[in-house]
């Protein structure tokens, strides 16, 4: 499975568009960009996943540039109630015999 | 709603101890996952299985063992429990297919072996 890179920690404040960047360099032809959010103390969350282009949904926008070797989560006009930890992981699961790795995450802080 | 349920939300259990975590889904989902979660490391695959029956080693799947008898419910065993085994244990569960991205986790149960 392909190894990702994102920031540890980002700060933010209330109202602004946040962006979180994700590398993977070694994405493979059929994997998949899935992206979590983990609350404190609850599991995570299933957010958006894309293959390539532009995704979103009523939560988030993916953008996955053409080569595949990054991708951004970007989340609009975030409230305090964002602030959690963010997960980017890459990987192609459908046989059910794989299993998707989650990294450390990015930890995102939104100021008032 | 899928819900994927925990048997306790914290447990304490002493070294040396048989400790036993269950989980349950109601979704019919085909595979069920066991992690560990501890400060500064994420979450760690510990064993995840894809059929009743069927499992696969995570990448931390040492000192555990899994037990999968029905599709609903996926058990954990920690053979002699020790203290490095503290730690935040988190279930899920998804389906196979396209589905396969998509897993629903339980609540967590925090395990602090003494």
């Amino acid at each position: 499975l392909a190894k990702t890179t994102q920031p540890i920690s980002m700060d933010s404040y209330e109202g602004q568009e946040v962006n979180i960047t994700c590398s993977h360099n070694n994405i493979a032809t059929n994997d998949y960009i899935t992206w979590y959010q983990q609350f404190p103390s609850q599991g995570p969350r299933f957010i958006i996943q894309g293959y390539k282009t532009k995704v979103t949904n009523e939560v988030a926008s993916l953008f996955i540039p053409a080569d595949r070797k990054s991708s951004t989560l970007s989340l609009p006009r975030v409230s305090l109630s964002d602030t959690a930890v963010y997960y980017c992981l890459v990987g192609e699961v459908r046989t059910g015999r794989r299993a998707l790795t989650f990294g450390s995450g990015t930890r995102l802080q939104v100021q008032p | 709603d899928v819900k994927v349920t925990q048997s306790s939300r914290y447990l304490v259990k002493r070294t040396g101890e048989k400790v036993f975590l269950e989980c349950v889904q109601d979704m019919d989902h085909e595979n069920m996952f066991w992690y560990r979660q501890d400060p500064g490391l994420g979450l760690r695959l510990i064993y995840f299985s894809y059929d009743v029956k069927m499992k696969e080693k995570g990448d931390i799947p040492e000192g555990y063992s899994v037990s999968r008898e029905k599709k609903e419910r996926f058990s954990l065993i920690l053979e002699s429990a020790s203290t490095n085994q503290t730690s935040m244990y988190l279930c899920a569960s998804s389906r196979t297919g396209a589905g396969a991205y998509e897993q629903y986790f339980g609540p967590g149960t925090r395990l602090t072996v003494t």
